[in-house]
Formats: C-alpha cells, structure tokens, sequence
C-alpha cells in the first residue's frame, strides 16, 4: 500500500525554526509536494522537490532524499501566520497526487 | 485560488436527497480533481478528469458521480446522500501535471448530511 508519515501536531516559538518530516512509502516517485493550509481554508502551493537536496524559498526550505523516502520543510524566523497545517503530498507512478493526513503547527507567542 | 471557484460554499442535506457541486476555472486547464478532506486524513481523490468529456474514478468514488461537458466546469453529484458524505471537498485544477504538477484548490464546500 502507500503511506505517507508526518507527525500530528507540532509546537514552536515565535521567531524560532521548526522542522517538519514526511516519510513517504508509494508505487513510483515523480516528486514531492508541501502545501499550507490555515484552518477553513484551501491548501496553497509551498514547495515541489523531485531531485534530491535543499530548495530553499525564504523564510522556508524542503529537502528531499530520494533513496530514504524522506523530506522535511524547514520554517525559519517563525511567525504567528506561520500557524497552519502543512501537508505532505507525493506524486506516485500514475501521476496522482498521494496525501499524508498533515501536521497542525502551532505557534507560540 | 488561481481563478477556482465553487458553489455552493456551504450545505445542510438530508439523508437521500441529492444534489450538484460546481468547480469552475476560468482559465484553460485541461486537468481537474475532486477531493474530499476529513478529520485526521489526508485528502482523498474522488474523481478526477483529463480533459473535457474525460473523467476518472479516484481513490475514493462510491456514492459520487461526475460530469465535465464544459472544459470550464467539473461537476461532482451525490445521488443520493449519506452522513458518511459530511466533510469538506475541495476543487483543484493541475498546472503541468506530467512534470512537477502543481495542483491550485478552490476555497472548498462544507456538507453536512443529517
């Protein structure tokens, strides 16, 4: 079957850097996706990683290691907004997108 | 929402009754998706579509049924609605999907069956 892991529920300081990992088991790999999503609202576009190493957009990086199944988006210089749920999202084999069930990032003033 | 929208925003159905989702994009995409979102899961793909006149089941496409006549609109009904039905489904739209797809959502409908 596919799986794709992400912890729950994290908790960070304003100004801090948190760092949130996906672990992914799927039929084929043709990229990694990390979308944000704010409570009652869509899921909006952060990242696509597909060769392996650092992209870096700002205050936010992903990484990705193809032969570990592994990612991880790094949040730096963390702010109130920054409170959301981030999602995990692989493209298997077929081109469908694979959904992990997201990880609640709260953070504290 | 990269011009995604959908109606209604938000419904209360009865068990058994019916009705029609709309997911409308006023650009030129040729791929849309509809999926739906509960509590501790992660998103769920009910029907997809390719191109107009083109549709596909999904993970998850029991009780669902779509309609993709206009390459702008992609409808997803319920036929006949059950409480295993209340959640949030979202419309999304794919920019280049054979390389680095990036899928864009509409704002979502929230159902509630009763």
């Amino acid at each position: 079957g596919q799986n794709i892991d992400q912890p729950t529920e994290m908790t960070a300081t304003e100004g801090a850097i948190v760092q949130i990992n996906c672990t992914y088991q799927t039929s084929g790999f043709n990229g990694l996706f990390w979308y944000q999503q704010h409570a009652g609202e869509a899921p909006t576009f952060l990242s696509y990683n597909v060769l392996d190493g650092l992209e870096e957009k700002g205050r936010f990086s992903s990484f990705l290691s193809r032969s570990k199944g592994y990612s991880y988006l790094l949040l730096k210089e963390l702010q109130m907004k920054d409170s959301a749920s981030y999602l995990c999202a692989v493209v298997d084999s077929n081109y469908q997108l694979i959904w992990g069930a997201g990880t609640k990032l709260i953070i504290k003033p | 929402n990269a011009g995604v929208t959908q109606t209604p925003k938000f419904r209360v159905l009865k068990t058994g009754q019916s009705m029609t989702l709309l997911c409308a994009q006023d650009m030129n995409h040729e791929y849309m998706y509809w999926y739906r979102q509960d509590p501790g899961m992660g998103l769920r793909l009910i029907h997809y579509s390719v191109g107009e006149g083109t549709t596909a089941k999904g993970e998850v496409p029991d009780g669902y049924n779509v309609s993709r006549l206009k390459k702008q609109n992609f409808l997803l009904g319920l036929e006949s609605a059950a409480p295993s039905q209340t959640s949030v489904y979202f419309c999304a739209i794919a920019v280049d999907p054979e390389g680095g797809e990036t899928q864009y959502f509409g704002p979502g409908t929230r159902l509630l069956v009763l």
